[in-house]
């Protein structure tokens, strides 16, 4: 099955403590993203990667990295968590941009005490 | 940025009545995409609109777009209790997609 899968749905973590979250397609994307969602805000992209190891910032950069060394993980990363970072996360993934829709992932619930 | 402007922000509907959303949007765009969200869950696409495309249906679904006023439309007809949902529109642009805020659609039985 076509799918986009992150990881892990739920994760109640500390401030400052190191975390990753992951996310994995299927479907030979080029084109995958990271979005965070929170309430009367809307979806905001985190960071965007065209293809492999070309990524760039979305509008809410700060606080996060990515890397795509292969075309099927985009992991996101946060360094050092801060309770402002407390929110829904969702990975997409799109043949390419410009093409078709976006696949999305289930989603993982952040938060951060 | 935020670059869709959906409207309303909520609707109430009962069965079998249709829904209509409008967005608004302020540059150009490649295409424009309508999604759905069920409560805390992934989106899912529903439709893609191209810049040069005015209007397209898939099942109960139809989606116009007007460039020169720089806004598209979702109806869903003969709406069903399953349909209640948050419906985004988004525009897609040169590097990225854009989402607008959401209309909120409760269907009620």
């Amino acid at each position: 099955e076509a799918q986009v899968t992150q990881n892990p749905r739920y994760l109640i973590t500390v401030t400052g403590k190191k975390l990753t979250v992951t996310c994995s397609q299927n479907m030979n994307h080029e084109y995958m993203s990271w979005y965070r969602q929170d309430p009367g805000l809307g979806l905001r992209q985190i960071y965007y990667s065209m293809n492999v190891e070309v990524t760039d910032k979305g509008d809410v950069p700060e606080g996060y990295k990515v890397s795509r060394k292969e075309k099927r993980n985009f992991p996101l990363i946060l360094e050092s968590p801060s309770p402002n970072q407390t929110s829904l996360y969702f990975c997409a993934s799109s043949l390419s941009l410009g093409v078709g829709g976006y696949t999305f992932g289930s989603g993982t619930r952040l938060t951060v005490v | 940025s935020q670059q869709g402007e959906e409207d309303p922000q909520a609707l109430s509907i009962q069965e079998g009545e249709n829904a209509t959303m409008n967005c608004s949007y302020k540059t150009s765009i490649n295409n424009l995409q309508w999604y759905r969200q069920n409560s805390g869950r992934g989106l899912v696409h529903l439709i893609l609109i191209r810049s040069n495309e005015r209007e397209k249906h898939s099942g109960r679904l139809r989606v116009t777009l007007d460039t020169s006023k720089k806004s598209s439309s979702l109806l869903i007809t003969a709406s069903r209790a399953a349909d209640t949902a948050s419906y985004f529109c988004a525009t897609d642009n040169t590097d990225k997609l854009i989402f607008g805020t959401g209309t909120r659609l409760q269907v009620f039985p």
